[in-house]
């Protein structure tokens, strides 16, 4: 099973500004890796697949970054909207398919 | 715009089975895979196992397999998990979510989730 790991576990961010969130996979995934948003109360939104593209629907201040092991989520400027969780998964190595245990970008 | 309307929570004591479905609406039923993703506070996102309703095959994960059953009906364009020998770690919200046929298992679409509680 290919372990997902997310960093930081928490992100303080005041609007406006830039954030990078990391996600790391135990071995490679190539760039089987997806990233999602999630609201309280609500279910994931994809955001990007294949490491890289955005999903429909999906502003381009949000972008993702790497293959193998390492990937990043980057949102260039933090809109209210944009505070949540985020997680990762890969889809390159399964059964199972595995998330990340999430970033939660918040508030500064 | 394709929606996934899943079945109201559930009260299941430890032991039993619950059964939650997922009607898909507003696109080919035929087109994707459906699966099932669990939430807990404590395990975060779990994945469960999925079903390709064009051939009518399931995947499962190790940790559920045995206990899980993924079935779709085509006439209806519904997609059922059956989760068996309940325990109170099963309390959770369940997520049916929608993946591209072919390689690519990512969700681009989810059920808006079902709380299943697990009490004596």
């Amino acid at each position: 099973e290919i372990l997902m790991t997310q960093s930081p576990a928490t992100l303080s961010v005041s609007p406006g500004e830039r954030a990078t969130l990391s996600c790391r996979a135990s071995q490679g995934v190539s760039s089987d890796l997806a990233w999602y948003q999630q609201k309280p109360g609500q279910a994931p939104r994809l955001l990007i697949y294949g490491a890289s593209t955005r999903a429909t629907g999906v502003p381009p201040r949000f972008s993702g970054n790497g293959s193998g092991t390492e990937f990043t989520l980057t949102i260039s400027s933090l809109q209210s909207e944009d505070f949540a969780v985020y997680y990762c998964q890969q889809y390159h190595n399964w059964p199972p398919l595995t998330f990340g245990p999430g970033t939660k970008v918040d508030i500064k | 715009q394709v929606q996934l309307v899943q079945s109201g929570p559930e009260v299941k004591k430890p032991g039993s089975s619950v059964k939650v479905s997922c009607k898909a609406s507003g696109d080919i039923f035929s087109d994707y895979t459906f699966s099932w993703v669990r939430q807990t506070p404590g395990r975060g996102l779990e994945w469960m196992g999925r079903i390709i309703p064009l051939i009518d095959a399931a995947n499962y994960a190790q940790n559920f397999q045995g206990r899980v059953t993924i079935t779709a009906d085509k006439s209806t364009n519904t997609a059922y998990m059956e989760l068996s020998s309940l325990t109170f770690e099963d309390a959770a919200v369940y997520y049916c979510a929608r993946g591209p046929l072919g390689a690519d298992n990512y969700f681009d679409s989810w059920g808006r989730g079902t709380l299943v509680t697990v009490s004596s």
